[in-house]
């Protein structure tokens, strides 16, 4: 049973664009995490958010984290090629205890 | 600053062989992690290592085997390599309480 669902799977923009990627679950999370992983790398960590609400930025990036604590989205202003990657949520459930990984949304940032 | 170390990144085996997949991390954290990564499939974890000592099945262990051999290194053995092992492997490491991790650069292995 997969927990985390994102969306959309695929998106190809332009440079310049702006975009929003989802992840939403039926659970409640006691953090959350994105990774980006590039072609032929590992997954690196971005950012974890904790706090129902909390939003975090890096650059052009901004992490929210829902009030309730069941989803999270990334948004990315004026996307760039270097953006290009696989975005991956991930956490730990207050049930399971499980740590689980989304299933990822593939960016192209076309120049 | 090297984080997590995989070896090989590389691998063509034939069906039946067996290799043993390198993870080391510098990061001194306690938990170390495989998994595979399979296209629509995403990051499915075969074996975990909570602390130096302990090893733990996770959602794909058939074929699969560990050694947690210090608090730095963990490996991964396929005793008889089968076709459907073929996949990206990454070790991860990271301190428990699901606060995030860090990945190595994976290995490729393909089985023929």
């Amino acid at each position: 049973t997969q927990l985390l669902e994102q969306s959309p799977q695929f998106l190809s923009i332009q440079e310049g664009e702006n975009l929003t990627v989802y992840c939403n679950s039926s659970s409640v999370f006691s953090s959350l995490q994105w990774y980006r992983q590039e072609p032929g790398e590992g997954p690196v960590l971005l950012v974890t958010v904790v706090t129902g609400g909390e939003v975090k930025k890096l650059k052009r990036l901004t992490f929210q984290f829902g009030d309730a604590r069941k989803d999270s989205s990334l948004h990315i202003t004026a996307a760039q090629p270097g953006d290009t990657g696989l975005y991956l949520c991930a956490g730990v459930t207050r049930g399971t205890y499980k740590y689980i990984f989304g299933t990822g949304t593939r960016l192209k940032v076309l120049a | 600053n090297a984080g997590v170390t995989q070896t090989p990144k590389f691998q063509v085996l034939k069906t039946g062989q067996s290799m043993t997949l390198q993870c080391a991390q510098d990061m001194n954290h306690n938990s170390m992690y495989w998994y595979r990564q399979d296209p629509g499939m995403g990051l499915r974890l075969i074996y975990y290592s909570a602390s130096e000592g302990t090893t733990d099945k996770g959602e794909v262990p058939n074929g699969y085997n560990v050694s947690r051999l210090n608090k730095r290194e963990f490996s991964l053995r396929l005793e008889s390599a089968a076709p459907s092992q073929t996949s990206v492997y990454f070790c991860a490491s990271g301190m428990t309480g699901g606060s995030g991790y860090t990945f190595g650069s994976g290995t490729r292995l393909t089985v023929v």
